[in-house]
């Protein structure tokens, strides 16, 4: 079936750099991708959806200039935290529909990304 | 009007028993309602899933029953195992296969079957 991958799985990193997270559809293309933010033993909670070769639509609450979405291709989104502190740690999720005519339109997931900033 | 209320939030279930996931919506634009099964440090994989055209969906172990009217619907895991010691999230979102659609999650429910 489809797979979403996410790059890196895990990322420790100091309080003030930058940290990117990629996003890839394996066997699909995708031209929406969904980014969302999960804290420990809470709800995954949507911050962006991400437009292949546009800009990304923002949640309520969500500073676009800190949580910068890219989405250059049709099989990759990538997330950069910019200059990060200890309160963005937390577990970055991405999800990709695949529309293709094999497809379902379900909504597939990455394995997460835990981002740990010190 | 967006919310999703799950319950409850943990569960322990008896191995060869049913567990039940409670999940209640308000906004009855919703059109699509999946359940997800999240193991810890993993992301959530579909489950199953139901729109407001069928009552009752059927998937193996695994069972969602849906009540319009109620604006309610839950999981049922029959014969549960310790292998689906999980946390379930319901969701439901807004313009099936419009491309567009965004999830609305639940809570969670950290359930966990003892032998």
């Amino acid at each position: 079936g489809a797979v979403v991958s996410q790059h890196p799985s895990w990322v420790i990193c100091k309080s003030g750099t930058s940290v990117k997270i990629e996003c890839r559809s394996l066997d699909f293309q995708a031209t929406t991708m969904f980014w969302y933010r999960q804290f420990p033993k809470q709800s995954l909670m949507l911050m962006a959806t991400s437009n292949e070769g546009s800009k990304a639509t923002y949640e309520q609450g969500v500073e676009k200039d800190k949580f910068l979405i890219n989405h250059a291709s049709l099989t990759l989104s990538t997330l950069t935290v910019t200059s990060a502190h200890p309160e963005d740690s937390s577990f970055y999720i991405c999800s990709a529909r695949d529309y293709s005519g094999r497809g379902t339109g379900e909504l597939f997931f990455g394995e997460g990304s835990r981002l740990t900033v010190l | 009007q967006q919310q999703v209320k799950q319950s409850p939030q943990s569960l322990i279930v008896q191995k060869g028993g049913i567990s039940i996931i409670n999940c209640a919506y308000e906004n009855t634009a919703f059109d699509y309602f999946p359940w997800y099964q999240q193991f810890p440090g993993k992301g959530p994989a579909l489950l199953i899933a139901i729109r407001p055209d069928v009552s009752e969906k059927k998937e193996g172990r695994f069972t969602i029953s849906f009540n319009k009217s109620a604006k309610q619907f839950s999981l049922h895991i029959m014969d549960s195992q310790p292998g689906d010691s999980a946390t379930y999230f319901c969701a439901a979102s807004i313009g099936f296969r419009t491309g567009n659609e965004k999830l609305t999650f639940g809570t969670g429910t950290r359930l966990t079957i003892i032998p």
